[in-house]
């Protein structure tokens, strides 16, 4: 029944390495995101997809890949991993909703991500 | 560029107590506003939205906000503070023009509800 889900809930790796996070929605949502939380609690948009199309890519290091193979899942791929990069990946989903107005987001539980 | 402010890093009340969490917002044009909170170790939860028409909008948990254009204010309201809503507070600010359109976040406001 869980609405977006992300594996794995921790990650912790060391400095240099690739890691990748996934995630999935089961509200036949079209608009899928990426956000990074710092240890502030800033939540900072990443990458956003509308139907498998990269719609939003804010200003984040090309290290960063995220990939979407359909509406239900957003996948987000790092490489050579650094310190930085230590925080909070929320996947969240929503409806376009053009038409009305922009649907509220799903989040997920989250990503720790733990660089060392 | 868009932008939101939450001016007060956490708020304290006392339970029972009427709450507010302020949020202003700066956007060309009239926004799409939102209210998210956050609970430990958890993923933001959707509260409420002000679209379009009444300016108060009413929304979970016995949560309203009211929106005023003059001030560019969103402020999350509540009449009887609970313990259980201890949490973290996001206002978010969208903007109305068309196409896709990213939501910006407010660093987010620290509710701690006193028994």
């Amino acid at each position: 029944d869980t609405a977006v889900s992300q594996t794995p809930k921790y990650l912790v790796t060391q400095m240099g390495n690739d890691k990748s996070i996934k995630c999935e929605q089961n509200l036949g949502h079209d608009t899928m995101y990426w956000y990074k939380q710092d240890s502030k609690k800033f939540l900072k948009i990443m990458f956003s997809y509308n139907n498998k199309e990269l719609i939003i890519n804010e200003t984040v290091p090309n290290r960063f890949s995220p990939k979407s193979p359909d509406k239900a899942h957003l996948n987000l791929h790092i490489n050579s991993l650094e310190l930085g990069d230590s925080a909070v990946y929320f996947c969240a989903s929503s409806s376009s909703g053009l038409a009305g107005g922009p649907d509220e987001q799903y989040f997920g539980p989250g990503t720790r991500l733990t660089v060392t | 560029a868009q932008s939101v402010a939450q001016p007060e890093d956490q708020v304290n009340v006392a339970e029972g107590n009427p709450l507010t969490v302020k949020c202003t917002y700066s956007v060309s044009g009239n926004p799409y506003l939102f209210w998210y909170v956050q609970y430990p170790n958890r993923g933001l939860q959707f509260l409420l939205k002000y679209i379009t028409g009444d300016n108060l909008v009413k929304g979970s948990y016995g949560f309203e906000a009211e929106f005023n254009k003059s001030q560019t204010s969103f402020h999350l309201k509540k009449p009887s503070a609970l313990v259980s809503d201890s949490a973290l507070y996001f206002c978010a600010v969208r903007p109305r023009s068309g196409g896709y359109q990213k939501v910006t976040f407010g660093t987010g406001t620290k509710l701690q509800v006193i028994p």
